[in-house]
């Protein structure tokens, strides 16, 4: 499995906004995967984030909105910019270890726009 | 493309009754299974995962899922709940296969269990 830590567990932030999101792991991995997990739905991929690349962006999703740097194999950070309201949810990081898409989720970052 | 679809939002089982949490999916490739369990105000923890090896498969704490190809199925079983158990379940497949996949949701499925 994997250790995963995220900062900050939640926040209340004002509309416009930007907010980062930190996650840590414990060990080095390849691929860190964002998502989104907006009030009462299921989990949305974001990006996948590979060290020493730009991140891929999934359909609706963009750069601008959500800036990830990937500075090393143990470490990575999602942006939310110009926050609204609409960005209320969870944000959560994973991690791919075990060779068959395995993916290990951090604990989130629960985000409240006003 | 892949998908997943979760029957049932919110299954409600008596303590020590079976637990049966329905899913089935579509994929164009040999899919990889999973079922994750979320407790409230956590994170998402895997609980069991299939990648093409036995059909039954075991997780932690009990848990076990059984993948029918013959009916696109991936169901999540427990023989006694426990008041433990109460949290909501996704089942997801793999995007995309292989070390670079991603993972598509159900909508999750929220299990109560009543004393």
């Amino acid at each position: 499995s994997a250790v995963i830590s995220q900062k900050p567990s939640r926040d209340i932030c004002q509309r416009g906004t930007s907010l980062t999101i930190q996650c840590q792991v414990d060990s080095q991995v390849t691929m860190m995967f964002w998502y989104r997990q907006q009030p009462g739905q299921s989990l949305t991929l974001i990006a996948t984030a590979n060290q020493g690349s730009e991140a891929t962006y999934e359909s609706g999703f963009v750069i601008d909105k959500f800036p990830i740097s990937r500075p090393n194999l143990t470490f990575s950070t999602l942006t939310v910019s110009n926050m609204s309201p609409e960005d209320s949810s969870i944000y959560l990081c994973s991690v791919a270890r075990g060779g068959v898409d395995t993916q290990y989720f951090g604990p989130g970052t629960r985000l409240t726009v006003l | 493309a892949q998908s997943v679809t979760q029957l049932g939002s919110h299954v409600s089982v008596s303590e020590g009754a079976l637990v049966l949490l329905r899913c089935n999916y579509s994929s164009s490739v040999p899919p990889y299974l999973f079922w994750y369990v979320q407790y409230p105000n956590q994170g998402l923890q895997l609980l069991l995962k299939y990648t093409s090896a036995a059909t039954l498969v075991k997780g932690i704490n009990g848990f076990e899922a059984e993948f029918k190809k013959s009916e696109t199925s991936f169901h999540l079983t427990k023989p006694s709940a426990h008041m433990s158990d109460a949290a909501e379940y996704f089942c997801a497949v793999s995007g995309r296969g292989g070390s670079q996949g991603n993972l598509i949701f159900g909508k999750g499925t929220k299990l109560s269990v009543k004393p």
